[in-house]
């Protein structure tokens, strides 16, 4: 069965230091998101990609992250400096078209310290 | 704005028992509703889903029907196991992007 792939699973980091996440959607999925969820709270969409063009990053902190899709299948998301508050759980999900039904990966666990 | 609200949790019951976890939704449209799962350490799972008003979703015992007249999406099933627990989400389809609940966590002892 086709799974969405996050590497890594999880991460530790100091703060005011670069980390970055990984994503390889399911074969022919042209939607990607990407998702954050805090601990006890569900998730809150940072952007979301159709193929490799970004349709909504209004709740993306632009001033530190920063996330891209080039050729329209993987993507990375880029957290640079990093912060205590940015501890969470990263939520990569894809689907056929936009809205609808989103499969989720595994997530990567943040903890920056 | 768009928005969904579940009942805080957590929810504890005693295995066999019946569950309802209720749902509802703010939404200027008719949008998609849905239901998913996270296993500890683990990422969302789709559970059900219901794309018109009075659509029923169904999956692993669990039900929901999507009422427009109330705004609910309540998730239920008549007798819960020890291995559903979890957080469940309830969602919404709102100008393309999925919208979520805060989660319920449910416990279910033996």
């Amino acid at each position: 069965e086709a799974e969405v792939a996050q590497s890594p699973r999880y991460k530790i980091t100091e703060k005011s230091q670069a980390v970055a996440f990984w994503c390889d959607p399911i074969s022919g999925h042209a939607t990607l998101y990407w998702y954050r969820q805090i601990l006890g709270q569900g998730p809150e969409l940072l952007v979301q990609f159709q193929d490799e063009s970004v349709v909504d990053d209004s709740q993306l902190p632009k001033d530190r992250f920063s996330a891209e899709r080039l050729k329209g299948v993987d993507s990375t998301l880029k957290i640079q400096p990093a912060e205590l508050g940015d501890s969470a759980m990263y939520l990569c999900a894809s689907s056929h078209g936009t809205g609808g039904e989103a499969f989720f990966g595994q997530g990567t666990r943040l903890t920056v310290v | 704005g768009d928005s969904v609200t579940q009942m805080e949790g957590p929810v504890t019951l005693s295995e066999e028992a019946f569950l309802t976890i209720n749902c509802t939704y703010t939404a200027t449209g008719y949008p998609s509703l849905f239901w998913y799962v996270q296993y500890p350490g683990e990422g969302l799972q789709l559970l059900l889903k219901a794309t018109k008003a009075d659509d029923k979703g169904s999956n692993k015992g669990f039900e929901a029907t999507y009422r427009k007249e109330t705004t609910s999406f309540h998730l239920e099933k008549g007798s819960v196991q020890v291995s559903d627990s979890a957080v469940y989400f309830c969602a919404m389809d709102s100008s393309y992007k999925l919208i979520f609940g805060s989660g319920t966590r449910l416990l279910v002892r033996p």
